[in-house]
């Protein structure tokens, strides 16, 4: 099986502040992505990346920035959050056509 | 652009009765569908996926076809069970931007016994 870590599970932020988002993958896949869902919405991609130095935009990606420092690790980041990024986000990696997720991380801005 | 419509929010049932998740597409490209399930405060995970066109394909009891004919991708089961109680993803491939899934909006699937 697959494994895709994420941390924080879960975060508390203040609005204006930087939040970090953090998922690491053992599955040597090229590709990740970073979700959000929201009820109603289900799940959106915000970026992706197709491996080490890569970004992307997906389709909702105002207010979000990327990292991809390596293979195993894809980073999410909130340059000041505001309370419309409470949701919760899945870091996913992916091949031969399958996305692998991770359990998610709850972000709250208050 | 790619897009994914799941008509049913929310639907209850008794166990051991019949259910139908509808899913239909858009896309330009050829057409690559799954169905992930997500149990309360899970990770979504890959339930069955097809693009071979009206080939049935099945896994854990549920069964879809993908029709290219009418853009539907429809989930069935014959019998729920009490745990099949979960949040229920209709997903494409898209094919303009890193192979990501484009996800529908979701059907909460609630069984009760």
């Amino acid at each position: 099986e697959a494994a895709v870590t994420q941390s924080p599970r879960n975060k508390v932020a203040v609005t204006g502040g930087k939040v970090t988002l953090s998922c690491n993958q053992t599955n040597n896949h090229n590709n990740m992505y970073w979700y959000r869902q929201d009820t109603g919405h289900g799940l959106r991609l915000i970026h992706y990346s197709y491996g080490a130095g890569s970004t992307e935009k997906g389709d909702i990606p105002d207010g979000y920035k990327a990292s991809r420092p390596s293979q195993e690790n894809f980073s999410l980041i909130l340059e000041l959050a505001t309370p419309s990024q409470t949701s919760v986000y899945f870091c996913a990696s992916g091949e031969r056509n399958t996305l692998y997720f991770g359990e998610g991380s709850r972000l709250i801005v208050v | 652009g790619d897009s994914v419509t799941q008509t049913e929010g929310l639907v209850t049932l008794t166990k051991g009765l019949p259910v139908m998740l509808n899913c239909t597409y858009q896309t330009t490209y050829s057409p690559f569908l799954f169905w992930y399930v997500q149990h309360l405060n899970e990770a979504p995970k890959l339930l069955l996926k097809s693009s071979t066109d009206n080939k049935r394909t099945e896994h854990q009891g549920f069964y879809a076809t993908l029709h290219k004919s009418s853009s539907s991708f429809h989930l069935q089961k014959s019998s729920v069970q009490l745990s099949d109680s979960a949040l229920y993803f209709c997903a494409l491939i898209s094919y303009q931007g890193g192979r990501a899934l484009i996800f529908g909006t979701g059907t909460t699937v609630s069984v009760s016994p």
